[in-house]
């Protein structure tokens, strides 16, 4: 299994929602991220997991609360969203030793998210 | 010193064509060089990377081309198709364990 999984693809939510966004994979990759992207812009780093411990938050609003419960699964916690928080949201595995390190991320497709 | 900047914004080439896509850095600790291809609502996949310690790489129609003292590194696709449509990112990262500093990006636009 090479690939990293998000669910769902696409989520409409109201601003007083709470909602949840699911990244999961099993390669083994102890590292694990949350990128941003707005249209026509590269992702940006909001959160880094590395061996299941939050290692760097991005200064990211606390409308946004990460979790990461276990090696293969990483979740997205949304509440009380802006319309300007529309973005796709994409999660990012990688491997933390060894020379395949440098082989970069895993991306999953994302979620399309939008706040109305 | 963390920007990694990126030319063209676009790039429209003909069906067999040459497209190159320029980068360029400050941070002479950046030490891994990938590049990302990403196609509309998916997510970046990687394409192919370098490190500074070679000065080309080739995969199939994809070279990196590697400039340690000008701190440049290029993207070529020879024989550009219209699948490689896409929009391409390059990327640097410094150190084991660190993240990546991601070009604006160039939106390729392959004629048939």
């Amino acid at each position: 299994d090479t690939e990293v999984t998000q669910t769902p693809k696409h989520l409409v939510m109201g601003m007083t929602n709470k909602k949840s966004l699911k990244c999961e994979q099993h390669m083994g990759h102890r590292a694990m991220y949350w990128y941003k992207q707005k249209a026509k812009k590269p992702p940006e780093l909001m959160f880094v997991y590395s061996y299941e411990k939050l290692s760097i938050n991005e200064s990211v609003p606390s409308r946004f609360s990460p979790e990461c419960p276990n090696s293969s699964l990483l979740n997205l916690h949304l509440h009380a969203l802006q319309p300007e928080d529309s973005a796709l949201y994409l999660c990012a595995s990688r491997l933390t030793s060894g020379i395949l390190y440098y082989y970069g991320y895993t991306f999953g497709s994302g979620t399309r998210l939008t706040v109305v | 010193q963390q920007q990694v900047k990126q030319s063209p914004q676009s790039l429209i080439v003909q069906k067999g064509g040459i497209s190159i896509i320029n980068c360029a850095y400050e941070n002479t600790a950046f030490d891994y060089f990938p590049w990302y291809q990403q196609f509309p609502g998916k997510g970046p996949a990687l394409l192919i990377a370098i490190r500074p310690d070679v000065s080309e790489k080739k995969e199939g129609r994809f070279t990196i081309s590697f400039n340690k003292s000008a701190k440049q590194f290029s993207l070529h696709i020879m024989d550009s198709q219209p699948g490689d449509s896409a929009t391409y990112f390059c990327a640097a990262s410094k150190g084991y364990g660190q993240n990546f500093v991601f070009g604006p990006g160039t939106r390729l636009s392959v004629l048939p």
